[in-house]
């Protein structure tokens, strides 16, 4: 079982729609949570970090569940140019090991 | 521009051989991470360095090994190359403030062929 799962999409929807992604952890002693970005062919980049309290950027809202272990990132309103591959990462180890899943695709149509 | 650069950028070995990634971390950090990121996959965690010492390893069979300098730039190394090294390799660095909250700073890769 891979220690970080996402769904991998694709997801295809329009422009200005709401759209959500989940993740999950194996390790429960993961101790950070984060989104980050990939567009095609480029490096990965941070997005935003992830807290138990939940929090909020822009268009974009993260949510950590301990409990369940689980990720969320919810995108409002969304822009063709937030087409992209989202990658849900956990870090433990005095962040030594920062782990990525496999990403979920997202394209957003005009 | 995260400032952390790559070389070679494309690279193309044969079965058997052995390969030498490089990458310059950032200025200030002093930690490089290494990924190795297949087609469609997200980056799987190979091993990180702090201060010239291995500091954490995934999953990866010892043909994989690494180097950090006093200056911090890193060199990949992976010998008896298989076709399933053909990846995307990239170099990640941050210090110990960035990577504890998750900012790591990525190069933009260097994209391994084995034929």
């Amino acid at each position: 079982r891979k220690e970080v799962e996402q769904d991998p999409g694709p997801f295809n929807v329009p422009e200005g729609a709401t759209v959500a992604f989940n993740c999950t952890y194996s390790n429960s002693a993961s101790q950070s949570f984060f989104w980050y970005r990939q567009d095609c062919r480029k490096e990965p980049k941070l997005l935003m970090s992830v807290y138990s309290s939940g929090n909020e950027d822009g268009r974009f809202t993260a949510q950590l569940n301990r409990a369940s272990q689980y990720i969320s990132l919810l995108i409002r309103d969304s822009k063709l140019s937030d087409s992209a591959t989202y990658l849900c990462v956990a870090s433990y180890s005095s962040a030594s090991k920062i782990i990525f899943g496999s990403g979920t695709r997202l394209s957003i149509r005009p | 521009e995260t400032g952390v650069t790559q070389s070679p950028t494309h690279l193309i070995k044969t079965r058997g051989q052995q390969v030498t990634l490089r990458c310059s971390s950032q200025s200030g950090h002093n930690t490089v991470s290494w990924y190795q990121q297949a087609l469609g996959q997200g980056p799987q965690f190979i091993f990180q360095y702090y201060r010239e010492e291995e500091n954490g390893r995934g999953n990866f069979p010892p043909r994989f090994s690494g180097l950090q300098f006093p200056n911090y730039s890193s060199e990949l190394n992976v010998n008896a190359l298989e076709l399933d090294d053909s990846a995307l390799y990239l170099c990640a660095s941050s210090s110990r403030t960035s990577a504890n909250t998750g900012e790591l700073f990525f190069g933009e890769g260097s994209r391994l062929t084995v034929l």
